[in-house]
């Protein structure tokens, strides 16, 4: 089974409405991040998690929220989708210091209509 | 801010043929370097890492020097494969500043392998 696994794979939305992004680790990571993918821009960071207390916002928070549900699971919310937030999602996860790789998720491909 | 900055894609390459990925970077401190390799509808895999200078990181066939007095990072692979067909990204992570503990990316990096 994959360490890093996110819900849906593929997601069509229609503008204003609400949806959430769901990630789950079994690597016994504290730390875990969204980042949203765009052509041409390599991935852009919008919130990570050192620990379940402990959230932060990203280059690109506007428009998102999370939530720090347990060690095992962290997601993304759209409050309200626009379609500039089509793009792929990718979920990871990292041991901490000392620790530094990254462990991604298989994607999210959300589209905004 | 710390920034990675990538050669310009997309490459294409014939099978066997040498290649190199250029990648520079700039950071407040000692930054661990890294590549990632993203394969057609998956997500970012680690290929290889360095965490100080004159490491080199190695995977796969490929490799990289973690060259501190010229900010650089380069990829290179001696006989390219058409598996080798991917997004790569560099990245670093460093934890001095307002970058502590995360990773920046550069744009990637678009290879395409012909048979």
């Amino acid at each position: 089974d994959a360490d890093v696994t996110q819900t849906p794979r593929n997601r069509i939305t229609k503008t204003g409405k609400r949806i959430m992004l769901e990630c789950s680790q079994t690597k016994g990571h504290d730390r875990m991040y969204w980042y949203r993918q765009d052509p041409g821009l390599g991935l852009r960071l919008i919130y990570y998690s050192f620990d379940v207390k402990d959230i932060n916002k990203g280059e690109i928070s506007d428009g998102y929220s999370v939530s720090r549900q347990a060690q095992a699971k962290f997601s993304l919310s759209l409050e309200s989708a626009i379609p500039n937030q089509t793009a792929l999602y990718f979920c990871a996860t990292s041991g901490g210091q000392g620790q530094d790789e990254q462990y991604f998720g298989p994607g999210t491909r959300l589209t905004v209509t | 801010g710390d920034s990675v900055t990538q050669m310009e894609g997309p490459v294409t390459l014939s099978e066997e043929a040498f290649l190199t990925i250029n990648c520079t970077y700039t950071a407040t401190g000692y930054p661990s370097l890294f590549w990632y390799v993203q394969y057609p509808g998956e997500g970012l895999q680690l290929l290889l890492k360095a965490t100080k200078a004159d490491d080199k990181g190695s995977n796969k066939g490929f490799e990289a020097t973690y060259r501190k007095e010229t900010t650089s990072f380069h990829l290179e692979k001696g006989s390219v494969q058409v598996s080798d067909s991917a997004v790569y990204f560099c990245a670093l992570s460093d934890y001095s500043g307002t970058s502590y503990g995360k990773l920046t990316f550069g744009q990637g990096t678009i290879l395409t392998v012909h048979p």
